[in-house]
């Protein structure tokens, strides 16, 4: 089984619909993260969370929310989903007391289309 | 604010010849790099990274990068490309320390092509 596991892996929605993507780890991180992927953009920050109780937003907060309901738990909202959400979404994990340089441990993706 | 530029959104080279995948940072000090790769319909994996010591910097599959302060560079370089390689690259910085110890900033990625 994936150290960090993102739920669904797929998703087709409708304009306005609310969304939820699950992200679990078995890793003991105890630093999580939502990024979004677009073509020619890299990787963008949604939200990150150094633990339980703390929950920051990254660079592209806006029509979106968090929630961390447990260490090993953060899921991502799309509360009125809209077409320039599709793109691909991943969770990430690292730990702060690990190794120098706070490597990330990605997950395998969720892919929202938004029609 | 910590920025990534990643010269080059496609490169294309043969099997068997050396790769090149150009990185340039921007930060008010040295920050720690990374490299990551995404194959196909996966998610991102570590290649390498700069944390302190060494500048030249090994990881797995034969790639290595080289931390050059004043080029504010961390190229990625293989000196043989094989056809598992065709892959999206990714370059990243980190903050040393503070309070954004540990949250990435990411390149635009470069697509790696490697024809027969």
């Amino acid at each position: 089984d994936a150290d960090v596991t993102q739920t669904p892996r797929n998703r087709i929605t409708k304009t306005g619909k609310r969304i939820m993507l699950e992200c679990s780890q078995t890793k003991g991180h105890d630093r999580m993260y939502w990024y979004r992927q677009d073509p020619g953009l890299g990787l963008r920050l949604i939200y990150y969370s150094f633990d339980v109780k703390d929950i920051n937003k990254g660079e592209i907060s806006d029509g979106y929310s968090v929630s961390r309901q447990a260490q090993a738990k953060f899921s991502l909202s799309l509360e009125s989903a809209i077409p320039n959400q599709t793109a691909l979404y991943f969770c990430a994990t690292s730990d702060f007391r690990g190794t120098l340089g706070g490597e990330l441990f990605f997950g395998e993706g969720s892919r929202l289309t938004v029609l | 604010a910590q920025s990534v530029t990643q010269l080059g959104s496609h490169v294309s080279v043969s099997e068997g010849a050396l790769v090149l995948l150009r990185c340039n940072y921007s930060s008010s000090v040295p920050p720690y790099l990374f490299w990551y790769v995404q194959y196909p319909n996966q998610g991102l994996q570590l290649l390498l990274k700069y944390t302190t010591g060494a500048t030249l910097v090994k990881g797995i599959n034969g790639f290595e990068a080289e931390f050059k302060k004043s080029e504010t560079s961390f190229h990625l370089t293989k000196p043989s490309a094989h056809m598992s390689d065709a892959a999206e690259y990714f370059c990243a910085v980190s903050p040393t320390g503070g309070t954004s110890y540990g949250k990435l900033t990411f390149g635009q990625g470069t697509i790696l092509t490697v024809h027969p």
